[in-house]
């Protein structure tokens, strides 16, 4: 049964802690990428990956890091430098290639900072 | 800069009805755009994509209609039931670059019974 899983579901940070998110895809997809939903923001792009070890930058990576060592596995660290984590934040990923495709997002994960 | 402008934030209608979500975009080279479909405390799922070389396409209930010149394309959800209830985000992505889509930022639609 292919898809995209994210784990865990719901975490909870304290203030200064590092978190990483785990997404992990078993539909042999190049490219993955990280999104943060809020409220009436839509889908922001954070990291995006196209390639085993290579990543780029997206619209608000700071405070974020990322790791591509596996084409299946794409993990996001939230870090203590980003000032306001609390969100949703999904991982989805896609084929490669020369046209537009399909995004195939994971089920998310809600990370609340205490 | 908002490149792709969505409304209304939320819309509200009653079973049966026609609910009719737009958006607008600025950057010409936008060759392709879906509509993704969110459920609450899910991930969003394509729901059709339309190119610019169509004016209309249509799947089931759905419809997306595109007018190239004004740079404006809508969803239209016909006979609106309380299962469609979710939020809907138009997207638009250039071919030939990364073909990451720049999303609307999301229409909260509610059909009551």
């Amino acid at each position: 049964d292919g898809g995209i899983t994210q784990s865990p579901k719901y975490l909870f940070r304290k203030e200064g802690q590092n978190v990483t998110l785990s997404c992990e895809q078993n539909l042999n997809h190049d490219a993955m990428y990280w999104y943060r939903q809020d409220p009436g923001q839509g889908l922001r792009l954070i990291y995006y990956s196209q390639i085993v070890n290579d990543f780029q930058k997206g619209d608000i990576a700071e405070g974020y890091s990322v790791s591509r060592e596996k084409k299946e596995s794409f993990p996001l660290t939230v870090t203590s430098a980003q000032k306001n984590p609390t969100a949703f934040y999904l991982c989805a990923s896609s084929l490669a290639g020369d046209r537009p495709v399909e995004q195939f997002f994971g089920p998310g994960t809600r990370l609340t900072v205490l | 800069q908002q490149q792709v402008k969505q409304s209304p934030q939320s819309l509200i209608v009653q079973k049966g009805g026609i609910s009719i979500i737009n958006c607008a975009y600025e950057n010409t080279a936008f060759d392709y755009f879906p509509w993704y479909q969110q459920f609450p405390g899910k991930g969003p799922a394509l729901l059709i994509a339309i190119r610019p070389d169509v004016s209309e396409k249509k799947e089931g209930r759905f419809t997306i209609s595109f007018n190239k010149s004004a740079k404006q394309f809508s969803l239209h959800i016909m006979d609106s039931q309380p299962g469609d209830s979710a939020t809907y985000f138009c997207a638009a992505t250039i071919s030939g670059g990364s073909y990451i889509p720049t999303f609307g930022r999301g229409t909260s639609l509610i059909v009551h019974p």
